[in-house]
């Protein structure tokens, strides 16, 4: 079936530092892939999206590229600061369930000033 | 405008007793969705509700647990009983409608503890 592998945590970086977080996955066609972001003691909270092959989301200095050849969905920021320290889940939607989300288990990443 | 409400934030139980999460979902959303996370491990679908009819209860782990949303407004997931693998943060999420690029609204989570 679907599955969603991203790397584990806890990943700590200083501040300004250059963030990676992988993500790959299993799926059959061409599902949409999601990032999100829980700050502590908030919600989920859509950070970005791509919903197909090459596509790049972005949001709030983040980037993801969606790699159709490699099955990955990488997370990227060129300067963290302490305020992104939160727990960063990457998630796909198959093409044939609009509703449903598969999510990997979650990095949670430490910045420290 | 409200966002997705849970209650309670925080649940303490023991092993065979009872607990209710209760889920507000944003006004005019039919479509509601239970989600937790067990064990610090991936989020996994629960059910989804559309208004009051249950759409897709795959997720749902065993018949301990039962959710319901009657009027399809609010909605409630009761763990009866509960066991210790039931620990974990119990999600709800909803959207107006469930097309592919529906964008889902999650609330802050119910921590549950089964002791």
């Amino acid at each position: 079936g679907d599955s969603v592998t991203q790397m584990e945590g806890p990943v700590t970086l200083s501040e300004e530092a250059f963030l990676t977080i992988n993500c790959t996955y299993t799926a059959t066609g061409y599902p949409s892939l999601f990032w999100y972001v829980q700050y502590p003691g908030e919600g989920l909270q859509l950070l970005l999206k791509a919903t197909k092959a090459d596509d790049k989301g972005s949001n709030k200095g983040f980037e993801a590229t969606y790699r159709k050849e490699t099955t990955s969905f990488h997370l990227e920021k060129g300067s963290v600061q302490v305020s992104d320290s939160a727990v960063y889940f990457c998630a796909l939607r198959a093409m044939d369930s609009s509703y449903k989300l598969i999510f990997g288990s979650g990095t949670r990443l430490l910045v420290r000033p | 405008e409200a966002g997705v409400t849970q209650f309670p934030s925080h649940s303490v139980i023991e092993k065979g007793q009872t607990v209710t999460l209760r889920c507000d979902p944003i006004s005019g959303h039919d479509n509601l969705y239970w989600y937790r996370r067990v064990m610090g491990k991936e989020i996994k679908f629960l059910l989804h509700f559309v208004k009051e009819s249950k759409q897709d209860e795959s997720g749902m782990p065993n018949n301990r647990f039962l959710a319901e949303r009657t009027g399809g407004t609010y909605s409630t997931l009761k763990v009866q009983p509960a066991e210790l693998e039931d620990s974990g943060v119990y999600f709800c999420a909803s959207s107006q409608g469930a097309w592919a690029n529906e964008k889902l609204f999650f609330g802050s989570g119910t921590q549950l503890s089964v002791l």
